[in-house]
């Protein structure tokens, strides 16, 4: 079982922030939280991740709470290039050994609306 | 420039066949990953790789083989044993277990 929960579909104006949630209430202390964006028929592109300190790159922005068990992916300006799948997962650390794979839940679709 | 290539983009095959998806990457990568992704749905994980001559299986593996005799290869195999081949086939690596995967543009394998 996936161990987040995102909702099914959101909608966001272009030019608008869009905020993206991710529940994650079972998540372990040392488990990343990563981001992920599929557009249509293309393989899954990288956006950001983290642990417990709020990130920020050229893509997004990530806001983990302070008790890890939830958080929102940025989107500052949204483009309608950016209506894409939008998948949220936690995982541990590489540990040399008995690490899970990659594992991905059903995710957010974004539409961004003109 | 480096990256991650599989190959065919589309395939088509007869059923009761089985068929090879190919899946390089020269990007140095340890891990190496297999997703299946069905229309409208999110992807699941058929089998992955921590390194060489090694391979686990993901939640989906039954119906498929992989091997990882080269760092840089990761092919996987559909058997004649999986019910519903058809999908979309996505490959993934990453230098370890904690940092971002690199995808594929994917195989989208139909079997008539």
């Amino acid at each position: 079982d996936a161990k987040t929960t995102q909702p099914t579909s959101m909608d966001c104006a272009e030019g608008r922030a869009a905020n993206l949630p991710c529940n994650h209430s079972t998540i372990s202390g040392n488990e990343y939280v990563y981001w992920y964006r599929q557009i249509h028929s293309q393989g899954p592109q990288y956006i950001i991740h983290g642990l417990k300190n709020n990130e920020t790159n050229e893509m997004a922005s990530l806001i983990i709470t302070e008790d890890r068990k939830s958080s929102t992916l940025i989107l500052p300006h949204a483009t309608l290039r950016d209506t894409a799948v939008y998948y949220c997962i936690v995982r541990f650390p590489y540990s040399g050994g008995g690490a899970d794979g990659l594992t991905f839940g059903k995710g957010t679709h974004l539409i961004i609306q003109p | 420039d480096g990256g991650i290539t599989q190959s065919p983009k589309y395939l088509f095959r007869k059923e009761g066949q089985n068929v090879t998806l190919s899946c390089e990457q020269n990007l140095n990568h340890d891990a190496m990953y297999w997703y299946r992704q069905d229309p409208g749905q999110g992807l699941r994980l058929i089998y992955y790789s921590q390194i060489v001559n090694d391979f686990q299986k993901g939640d989906i593996a039954e119906g498929y083989s992989v091997s990882r005799e080269k760092k840089e290869s990761f092919p996987l195999t559909v058997t004649s044993a999986q019910k519903n081949p058809t999908a979309f086939y996505l490959c993934a690596s990453s230098d370890s277990l904690n940092t971002e995967a690199f995808f594929g543009q994917g195989t989208r394998l139909t079997v008539v």
